[in-house]
């Protein structure tokens, strides 16, 4: 069955510096997200992305963070300058049909800011 | 915006019995409604799926029913076995937006 796959699974940062998730989401889907998870909270939402652009993105996601597709299977979640409060798993998803329906989520990228 | 509330955090259960999770949602614009199981350090998968136009699904041992008046849905596991412990996630998707909105998640238990 096909998967997403994130890597690293692990990256632990410096506090300001700059750390870029990756992700490459299941071949023949057309919509990407990011979403994350700190330690004992929900699941929250970061930002969706189709055709090459954001298509929704939430409060968390600020001028801090970016993503890119840069070639046909890769999609990066870039953080800028890191926070402590940054510290999360960060799941990337992936999507077929219906925009935010039938999500599947990646393994998970544990960040831990220092 | 949507809101997720979901209970119990912990269910713990005998195999063979069954296993009632329960969802409300705040928000009556929402129209999705997908139900996530996580087994420890894996990611989460969905194992069923509802929209607003339907009142129940059901695939083998897993139901998940809706209520749209109360705003709560349930997923229902029936005959649990040692594998169906894991951590289970709600979530809903208002019909106007792209996220999820997540419940916190309900670690079952299930003991041989």
């Amino acid at each position: 069955e096909p998967e997403v796959t994130q890597t690293p699974s692990h990256q632990v940062t410096q506090m300001g510096q700059e750390v870029i998730l990756r992700c490459v989401p299941i071949s023949n889907h057309l919509y990407f997200y990011w979403y994350r998870q700190i330690l004992g909270q929900k699941v929250e939402f970061l930002v969706s992305f189709y055709n090459n652009e954001i298509s929704e993105k939430s409060e968390i996601f600020d001028d801090q963070f970016s993503v890119e597709r840069p070639d046909g299977s890769n999609f990066t979640l870039k953080i800028r300058s890191t926070k402590l409060e940054d510290s999360a798993m960060y799941f990337c998803a992936s999507s077929e049909g219906t925009v935010g329906e039938k999500l599947f989520f990646g393994s998970g990228t544990q960040l831990s800011v220092l | 915006g949507e809101n997720v509330e979901q209970h119990p955090s912990t269910l713990s259960v005998q195999e063979g019995d069954s296993a009632v999770i329960k969802c409300t949602y705040s928000d009556s614009a929402s129209n999705y409604f997908p139900w996530y199981k996580q087994e420890l350090g894996k990611r989460p998968q969905l194992i069923i799926d509802i929209r607003s136009n339907v009142g129940e699904k059901k695939d083998q041992r897993i139901a998940v029913t809706l209520n749209k008046t109360a705003k709560h849905f349930s997923l229902h596991i029936t005959e649990t076995q040692p594998e169906d412990s894991a951590v289970y996630f709600c979530a809903a998707r208002d019909r106007g937006f792209q996220k999820l909105v997540f419940g916190t998640g309900t670690r079952l238990l299930v003991s041989p």
